[in-house]
């Protein structure tokens, strides 16, 4: 079956570091990834998404390329602020079409 | 135009009482799914519906859980006799359909507070 995996957190950094959050997928044939966004007490946001290999997605200065030959996500930013502290997921959807596969979450915190 | 709006957004329940949490899609969208995110843990996926017909129901528990989404109205997850262990948030999420690089769509989700 589709599995996502994440790397675990929290991720402690300061304002303006560099972030990366590492994620590899399982999955049969090309799945569509994607990485959501969760803010205390609120749903899930779509931050970026990616269709096919070496697509790269992009939003809020927040980047991820689809690696079909590692089978990896990795979402990262050039330059985090306090306003990016939040949970991040990834995910799938695969050729089927139905429901999307999260990872467990990395929850980040930036400190000014 | 209104994202998927999820009612109520907190619900306390005693043990043994019913709970039901109702989601309404996005406009447009004949495709439903409920996930539940137990504290610090990520989402999982319970059931997907469309109009008038549950298309999976893998991740739901085989007693007390139940949901439907009728040809009129929101989608119902509804939980019978709850348990401590039903405490949790309860997100629905929403597509236009089944095209699989369309992202889902999710409401603000329903925190469960059994008693």
């Amino acid at each position: 079956g589709n599995s996502v995996t994440q790397m675990e957190g929290p991720v402690t950094l300061s304002e303006e570091a560099f972030l990366t959050i590492n994620c590899t997928y399982t999955a049969t044939g090309y799945p569509s990834l994607f990485w959501y966004v969760q803010y205390p007490g609120e749903g899930l946001q779509l931050l970026l998404k990616a269709t096919k290999a070496d697509d790269k997605g992009s939003n809020k200065g927040f980047e991820a390329t689809y690696r079909k030959e590692t089978t990896s996500f990795h979402l990262e930013k050039g330059s985090v602020q306090v306003s990016d502290s939040a949970v991040y997921f990834c995910a799938l959807r695969d050729n089927a079409g139905n429901m999307l596969t999260f990872g467990g979450g990395t929850r980040l915190m930036v400190k000014p | 135009n209104a994202g998927v709006m999820q009612n109520p957004r907190h619900l306390v329940r005693r043990r043994g009482q019913e709970a039901r949490l109702r989601c309404s899609p996005m406009k447009g969208h004949s495709h439903v799914y409920w996930y539940r995110q137990l504290p610090e843990e990520g989402l999982k996926f319970m059931v997907y519906l469309q109009k008038e017909n549950i298309i999976d129901e893998s991740g739901m528990p085989k007693e007390r859980f139940s949901a439907e989404f009728p040809k009129e109205g929101p989608s119902i997850l509804r939980i019978q006799q709850v348990v401590r262990g039903d405490s949790a948030a309860y997100f629905c999420a929403s597509s236009p359909g089944t095209i699989f690089d369309s992202p889902l769509h999710f409401g603000n989700g329903t925190r469960l507070t059994v008693t």
